[in-house]
C-alpha cells in the first residue's frame, strides 16, 4: 500500500498570503496524484488532478506541481473561502489513497 | 448538472448488516466507474470501494474486504454498497463518488454522504 505523508498538519496564515501544502508518496507513483479541498459539514471537491491540472472551475490561484514521490499544492494568495482541509491521493496502485490531509486555518 | 445522492445510512449493531445506495442523474451512469468514500467522525478520507463502469471488476480495501459488497444497477443508475459484519469502527459518513473520466479512478464528483454509525 502506497502511503502519503502529508505536511504540515495544520497550517496558519492570513488571507492574502501565500500556502505551500506537501504530500510525499512511500514510493513513485507517477503523476497519477490528486488534491481535494473539503470543508466542514461538505463533501470533499477535486481540486488538481494529475499533479498539476485544475478541474473544472477551480480558481487560478491553485497551483499543483511534483512528480515521482514529491508533490506541492500552493494557493497564491489565501481567500477567506480557502480555509479548509485539503487531502492528496494517489491513483497509481491499489488501493487507492490518501493522505491525512492539512488543515489551513486563519492565524 | 451531475448529481449524487446516498441513502441508506443509519444505526446499526456490530456484526449487523446495512446497505446503502446512490442514485445517480445528470450523466450517462452505465460509462463511469464508482467509488465509495468513506469519512470516520473527526478523521480523514478513506477509500472503500471501487466499481468498474460495467460492474465487472471490484476493488477493495483490505480493512473492508469480505465483508462489503460493491454492486451497480446501470438501468436504474443506482450504485450500491452491502455492509455485512459491520464493526464500530465502520463508524463514518459513507461518500459516493463519481470517476473524473473513463476510466478512471480519480474521484471527480461527490454526493453529500450518508451516516452509519455501529454501535450497541
Amino acid at each position: 500500500e502506497i502511503v502519503l505523508t502529508q505536511s504540515p498538519a495544520t497550517l496558519s496564515l492570513s488571507p492574502g498570503e501565500r500556502a505551500t501544502l506537501s504530500c510525499r508518496a512511500s514510493q513513485s507513483v507517477s503523476r497519477f496524484l490528486a488534491w481535494y479541498q473539503q470543508k466542514p459539514g461538505q463533501a470533499p471537491r477535486l481540486l488538481i488532478y494529475d499533479a498539476s491540472n485544475r478541474a473544472t472551475g477551480i480558481p487560478a490561484r491553485f497551483g499543483g506541481s511534483g512528480s515521482g514521490t514529491d508533490f506541492t499544492l500552493t494557493i497564491s494568495a489565501l481567500e477567506p473561502e480557502d480555509f479548509a482541509v485539503y487531502y492528496c491521493q494517489q491513483h497509481s496502485n491499489w488501493p487507492l489513497t490518501f493522505g491525512g490531509g492539512t488543515k489551513v486555518e486563519i492565524k | 448538472e451531475v448529481q449524487l445522492v446516498e441513502s441508506g445510512g443509519g444505526l446499526v449493531q456490530p456484526g449487523g448488516s446495512l446497505r446503502l445506495s446512490c442514485a445517480a442523474s445528470g450523466f450517462t451512469f452505465s460509462t463511469y466507474g464508482m467509488n465509495w468514500v468513506r469519512q470516520a467522525p473527526g478523521k480523514g478520507l478513506e477509500w472503500v470501494s471501487h466499481i468498474t463502469s460495467s460492474g465487472s471488476a471490484t476493488y477493495y480495501a483490505d480493512s473492508v474486504k469480505g465483508r462489503f459488497t460493491i454492486s451497480r444497477d446501470n438501468v436504474k443508475n443506482s450504485l450500491y454498497l452491502q455492509m455485512n459484519s459491520l464493526r464500530a469502527e465502520d463508524t463514518a459518513v459513507y461518500y459516493c463518488a463519481r470517476a473524473l473520466a473513463v476510466p478512471d479512478t480519480r474521484f471527480g464528483y461527490w454526493g453529500q454522504g450518508t451516516l452509519v454509525i455501529v454501535s450497541s
